[in-house]
């Protein structure tokens, strides 16, 4: 499976900044997922980003408020916008692996918190 | 729509005792089927999928799962729980090479010594 690292692992912030979280992986992937995992609760897809296009948002999140780059095929960034309180929560990214179809290995995560 | 319900927010368990976790989902068509545990401040590790084939999955430690398609559940068992096995557990689908995956709400596993 794919080794996948994000910085920064936490990070606490004033409200109206922006954050931006570096996910790597250490082999070329075509496929590369954001997801939001607010407190106590499950994952929600933020948005899917393949290299060389603009990435796909999910219902709810919009390229504003979570610009989303993916220069090459080992390295993505998502920028939280204009933060709030309410945007506290653990950014994850994950890769397909290769092993199977639609098997996502996740990264170790992005601890938010907005104050 | 997809949807997956985890009906047991938290399940405690003594050590050694057996457990199993509950996960139903609705979908019209055909689903993968993934169960990830996410350890305390860590990110989410597979332990194991059915995406076709043998209904009874095997996965990392220990862990088993049986796709159950009239039922529309995937429940993840394992014979006998270690302290370790504190997580929280999370059932997943995705529609067939759709690329997205759509979570429950998680399970707390508890193991008490």
């Amino acid at each position: 499976s794919a080794v996948i690292s994000q910085k920064p692992s936490r990070d606490i912030c004033q409200r109206g900044t922006s954050l931006t979280i570096q996910c790597q992986v250490d082999s070329q992937v075509t496929m590369m997922f954001w997801y939001r995992q607010q407190p106590g609760q499950s994952l929600t897809l933020i948005a899917t980003a393949n290299q060389g296009s603009e990435a796909t948002y999910e219902s709810g999140f919009v390229i504003d408020k979570f610009p989303i780059s993916r220069p090459n095929l080992t390295f993505s960034t998502l920028t939280v916008s204009n933060m709030s309180p309410e945007d506290s929560s653990i950014y994850l990214c994950s890769v397909e692996g290769g092993q199977g179809p639609d098997t996502q290995y996740f990264g170790p995560g992005t601890r938010l918190t907005v104050l | 729509a997809q949807s997956v319900t985890q009906l047991d927010s938290q399940v405690p368990v003594f050590e050694e005792a057996p457990v199993e976790l509950r996960c139903n989902y609705s979908s019209s068509v055909s689903v993968y089927l993934f169960w990830y545990v996410q350890y305390p401040n860590q990110g989410l590790q597979l332990l194991l999928k059915y995406l076709s084939g043998s209904t009874l999955v095997k996965g990392i430690n220990g862990f088993e799962a049986e796709f159950n398609k009239s039922q529309t559940s995937f429940h993840l068992r394992k014979p006998s729980v270690h302290i370790s096995d504190t997580a929280e557990y999370f059932c997943a689908v995705s529609l067939v090479n759709t690329d997205k995956l759509i979570f429950g709400t998680g399970t707390r596993l508890q193991v008490f010594p």
